[in-house]
């Protein structure tokens, strides 16, 4: 079946511009991730959701970073007045569980974000 | 803290000579260790989840291990299409904390 799907794959930006990123996660998969992942390093957590609630944004580096799942499928990073330290490949995954851990979750191909 | 160490962050291999890549993790509850594979410019593939020390899984020329401490993903003779980054990841309540990867090269 279907994988998770992100859009844009690629995005240049303007510092201080706004930027929405979008994610399709696998359908009926309950749980749903953001990670960042900078050149090099392994991914890390920004935020996650269960069905349509944000149940944890402790990674979210700082309050021009927002995400949303308004009917707990499809999902929004949206980023306002990027800077360059935003520049990273944003990952979206999605799992079947919805608690407790320990499930599988699925990675998309990530947006590329490069801010100017 | 919750921390995952890979090693080694580099590895080169001949076609057919096997090697383990090792990762080391601390976490308060282990509710699950996954392997992932990272192909450039892609985003990671899921490879093994172990849930218990003890507990091996095998795909192809890949085996996964796991210890109280460490996990060990065992490739028996490569071939160059191995070639990735190999990431490791620990569940902790829901967000999953990943290694920096080891990345493999196997060239002919």
């Amino acid at each position: 079946g279907a994988g998770v799907s992100q859009s844009p794959r690629y995005k240049v930006a303007k510092r201080g511009q706004d930027v929405a990123l979008r994610c399709d996660p696998i359908s009926g998969h309950v749980s749903l991730f953001w990670y960042q992942q900078a050149l090099g390093q392994g991914p890390e957590f920004l935020t996650y959701f269960q069905n349509e609630a944000q149940l944890d944004k402790s990674g979210l580096p700082s309050d021009r970073f927002f995400a949303e799942r308004p009917e707990g499928s499809v999902s929004t990073l949206k980023i306002q007045r990027t800077q360059q330290e935003d520049s990273a490949v944003y990952l979206c995954a999605s799992s079947l569980g919805s608690s407790g851990g320990g499930f599988t979750q699925y990675f998309g191909p990530g947006t590329r974000l490069l801010v100017l | 803290e919750d921390q995952v160490t890979q090693s080694p962050e580099a590895l080169r291999l001949q076609e057919g000579e096997s090697s383990s890549l090792n990762c080391s993790y601390t976490v308060s509850g282990l509710r699950g260790l996954f392997w992932y594979r990272q192909d450039p410019g892609k985003g990671p593939e899921f490879l093994f989840t172990l849930y218990s020390a003890g507990e091996e899984k095998e795909k192809e020329r890949l085996k996964a291990t796991l210890t109280k401490k460490e996990s060990f993903l065992h490739i028996t003779a490569p071939k160059p299409e191995d070639s990735a980054t190999y990431l490791c990841a620990v569940d902790n309540t829901d967000k999953l904390i990943f290694g920096t990867g080891t990345r493999l090269q196997v060239f002919p």
